[in-house]
């Protein structure tokens, strides 16, 4: 069965830092994998995802995320961070042979500070 | 455009009363997904309708909780007999094609907060 597990629920960074939230995966077949962001009392919004095209992804708001599979990896990382950057960070995977219904990690809630 | 609207946006109910959600997809979009977002489990998916066929209810918790998705369009999650532990934020999405193809980007909402009282 697939899984995503997010190390860290919460990360805390200075504004201006390196923001670094990691996600690894276990998937049988070679997974799509997404990032989505979640502002307070928002629905989720997509930051980026990797569709086996480019192991280095790009997104929205400056983040990135590079796709290791002797890792098992997909961890998001932003090189400055901003106070809006503050929001509950998912990783997701979904497996096209088992169907398109997301598999979310746990979260991990990033604070920066100023 | 417009994204996916979900009605209402909270909900108090007494435990054991009966409760509609309401989700409303991107138009166009033919695949609906159900999800549910509580504080011991993470996000979790409950139920996805693509097109015509058959839902597949494989993550729906209980037989308490049913789906229905008229019309290829709204769709509305009710939940019976109300228990405290069905307290969460359930969130609607919706993808263009859904069928698992090339990574779809799934669109939500901005839920429905669910409070059991």
């Amino acid at each position: 069965a697939q899984s995503v597990t997010q190390l860290g629920s919460h990360v805390s960074v200075s504004e201006g830092a390196l923001v670094l939230l990691r996600c690894n995966y276990s998937s049988s077949v070679p997974p799509y994998l997404f990032w989505y962001v979640q502002y307070p009392n928002q629905g989720l919004q997509l930051l980026l995802k990797y569709t086996s095209a480019a192991t280095l992804v790009k997104g929205i708001n400056g983040f990135e995320a590079e796709f290791k599979k002797s890792e098992t990896s997909f961890h998001l990382t932003k090189p400055s961070a901003h106070m809006s950057d503050a929001a509950e960070y998912f990783c997701a995977v979904s497996d096209y042979q088992a169907g398109t219904a997301l598999i979310f990690g746990k979260g991990t809630t990033l604070s920066v500070s100023s | 455009g417009a994204g996916v609207s979900q009605s209402p946006s909270n909900k108090v109910t007494e435990k054991g009363k009966d409760v509609e959600l309401r989700c409303d997809p991107i138009s166009g979009h033919t695949a609906l997904y159900w999800y549910r977002q509580s504080l011991g489990q993470g996000l979790e998916f409950l139920i996805y309708f693509q097109g015509n066929s058959a839902p597949d209810k494989s993550g729906l918790p209980s037989d308490r909780f049913s789906a229905e998705r008229t019309g290829g369009s709204v769709s509305t999650l009710t939940i019976q007999r109300t228990q405290q532990e069905d307290s969460a934020v359930y969130l609607c999405a919706s993808s263009f094609l859904g069928g698992g193809g090339a990574g779809e980007t799934q669109y939500f909402g901005p839920g429905t907060r669910l409070l059991v009282l």
